[in-house]
């Protein structure tokens, strides 16, 4: 079956320093790879995504190529921001015989501190 | 403004009681979702719908049933054969099931059994 792996957190930087989230997918088909965000007692919104291969999504300065080789969709930003707190799911949908679902991995928590 | 709405936003019920999220969506989409969370295990699908009339059961429908009698309605209940039933729930919709198009989010609702 599907499965996302996400590197456990939480993560804790300053702020403007560089952060990377890791994420790591098994699929049987050709996903599609997502990066939401969860701000404190919200629900989820898409931060970004990529639909094939060597595609780059991003968003608000954050940024994640999708890497078939290394079935990998990193996250990573430049220089984050205290705003950047929050948890991070990566997420995978398979376009064909996987149903309408969202495969969720199990969030990272990140901090940003000044 | 469109969106989703889901009330409460915090939910107490003894166990042993069933109890219904609302889910309302505004957007005009014909699909919908209700996701568990728990801490440290990411979202989990309980039950989706495509088309009013219609739902199928996600990973973990044991313990709830729904119901899409109207578009913008997805109303989850928690019924007593529910083992564990206090987590965070939330509502999502898409345009339509198929494809890679964005899951949009409602706040969610945080149900505790006492």
């Amino acid at each position: 079956g599907n499965s996302v792996t996400q590197m456990e957190g939480p993560v804790t930087l300053s702020e403007e320093a560089f952060l990377t989230i890791n994420c790591t997918y098994t699929a049987t088909g050709y996903p599609s790879l997502f990066w939401y965000v969860q701000y404190p007692g919200e629900g989820l919104q898409l931060l970004l995504k990529a639909t094939k291969a060597d595609d780059k999504g991003s968003n608000k300065g954050f940024e994640a190529t999708y890497r078939k080789e290394t079935t990998s969709f990193h996250l990573e930003k430049g220089s984050v921001q205290v705003s950047d707190s929050a948890v991070y799911f990566c997420a995978l949908k398979e376009l064909t015989g996987g149903g309408n679902k969202l495969t969720f991995g199990t969030g990272t928590q990140l901090k940003v501190e000044l | 403004d469109g969106g989703i709405t889901q009330s409460p936003k915090y939910l107490f019920r003894k166990e042993g009681q069933n109890v219904t999220l609302s889910c309302e969506q505004n957007l005009n989409h014909d699909a919908m979702y209700w996701y568990r969370q728990d801490p440290g295990q990411g979202l989990r699908l309980i039950y989706y719908s495509q088309i009013v009339n219609d739902f199928q059961k996600g990973d973990i429908a044991e313990g709830y049933s729904v119901s899409r009698e109207k578009k913008e309605s997805f109303p989850l209940t928690v019924t007593s054969a529910q083992k564990n039933p206090t987590a965070f729930y939330l509502c999502a919709s898409s345009i339509y099931g198929g494809g890679d198009n964005e899951q949009f989010f409602g706040p969610g609702t945080r149900l505790t059994v006492l």
